[in-house]
This record gives C-alpha cells, sequence and structure tokens, in this order.
C-alpha cells in the first residue's frame, strides 16, 4: 500500500463548479498536510498547509483533514478556468522530505 | 514571501557536456534543500536532499557521481548533471525548506534540459 494515494484524474468540471479533490494516506500517525498546485512546465506551489484536523478556508480553497479516516481534501468553490492544473497532495510522513500524491488533473471548463 | 529562483529555465546542450543548475531562495534561509526529477504527466521524484554545509543525501538509485550537488550557503543549492545524456533530458525541480519537518517546502520553477 503507498503511503500517500490520490486519484490521477483527469477530472473536468464547467466553470463555476465546486471542486472535490482527495488523498488518502497509510498512518495515522502522519502529519502536516499540504496542498500544491501545478500549472504546466511550472514548479509547484504552496496552496494551503494544515497539521489538525478539521478544516482550514483560504478565499476559495478549503482544505480539510479527517485523521480518523486517514483522509484528506481540497475543495474549490466558484471554480475558474486558471484553476486548471495539477493538483497534488502532500504529507509528512517521517522521511527526509514530503511524500507527494500522484496528483490530480483538473480541467474548468469556460 | 517564501520564493525559489531556479536558473536557469531551460537549457538545451550537447552529449557529453555538463550542466549546472542553480536554486536560490530568495527571502528565507533555506536550511534544507531539495532536488527532484518529473517526467511528463508524472509525480515528482526525489533525488536528493541537502543541508547548507553538508553533503547531499542520494535517494536510492541516483547516481551520486551523475548529479551532483553543492549546498554552500543558507540561500543557494546547484545541482550539476554531469556528462549528460540524452536520457537525462527531463524537468528538474529545486525546493527549499526553512527549518524543520513542520515547514513546508517551497519550489522554484524548474529547468527543462534537453540533451541532444
Amino acid at each position: 500500500q503507498k503511503e500517500v494515494e490520490q486519484d490521477p484524474g483527469p477530472l473536468s468540471v464547467p466553470e463555476g463548479a465546486i471542486v472535490s479533490l482527495n488523498c488518502t494516506y497509510s498512518n495515522s500517525a502522519f502529519q502536516y498536510f499540504m496542498w500544491y498546485r501545478q500549472y504546466s512546465r511550472k514548479g509547484p506551489e504552496l496552496l494551503m498547509y494544515t497539521y489538525s484536523s478539521g478544516n482550514k478556508e483560504d478565499g476559495r480553497f478549503t482544505a480539510q483533514v479527517d485523521k480518523s479516516s486517514k483522509y484528506i481534501s481540497l475543495f474549490i468553490r466558484d471554480s475558474q478556468p486558471s484553476d486548471s492544473a495539477t493538483y497534488l497532495c502532500a504529507i509528512y510522513t517521517g522521511r527526509r522530505a514530503l511524500t507527494f500524491g500522484s496528483g490530480t488533473r483538473l480541467q474548468v471548463q469556460p | 514571501g517564501a520564493v525559489v529562483s531556479q536558473h536557469p529555465s531551460w537549457v538545451i546542450c550537447k552529449s557529453g557536456t555538463s550542466v549546472k543548475i542553480e536554486c536560490r531562495s530568495l527571502d528565507f534561509q533555506a536550511t534544507t534543500m531539495f532536488w527532484y526529477r518529473q517526467f511528463p504527466k508524472q509525480s515528482l521524484m526525489l533525488m536528493a536532499t541537502s543541508n547548507e554545509g553538508s553533503k547531499a543525501t542520494y535517494e536510492q538509485g541516483v547516481e551520486k557521481d551523475k548529479f551532483l550537488i553543492n549546498h554552500a550557503s543558507l540561500t543557494l543549492s546547484t545541482l550539476t548533471v554531469t556528462s549528460a545524456h540524452p536520457e537525462d533530458s527531463s524537468f528538474y525541480i529545486c525546493s527549499a525548506r526553512e527549518g524543520g519537518v513542520d515547514q513546508p517546502q517551497h519550489f522554484g520553477d524548474g529547468t527543462r534540459l534537453s540533451i541532444l
């Protein structure tokens, strides 16, 4: 079982839709949960960072952590074509570097 | 804040040459820097981790003599691909972290390396 699993998509939604992106992880001891956005041919950009169960909101983005279910989510409200990118979850699993999910490709159709 | 600059963004060179890629943290001190490789439509593959003033720690399967990493200061790390060959063509991305593992990694914009 992979430490961090993420549905690769692609996920296609109409403009204005609410997008839900998810990752599961294998060990309830993992902590420090992040979401990155990566545009084509660019480096990943940090979107959200949280370390506890619950919700964290920043503008149109909400990060949710459910430690009991070992499940994290990123919600995007009022999605825009400019949100089209690959979204990567990342979790600190005790290794030297963050452990990344495989990334979900999102396409928001105008 | 937390800006990481990577240079060059794109390089094309002949087989057999060596290529150096720079990674700088512009507004913070990077106690740890990371180098990744990414193939098209795939996730990030960690190559090595380095702490300032120490030798880099390479991931299994990464040739340390091929990919030389230097982390001489708290704001600069370099990756040198020695005697590059076409199979080394890839997208290389650095990231930097200030402080401990509870801090996020911040990424540069990557370097597209093409070996002819």
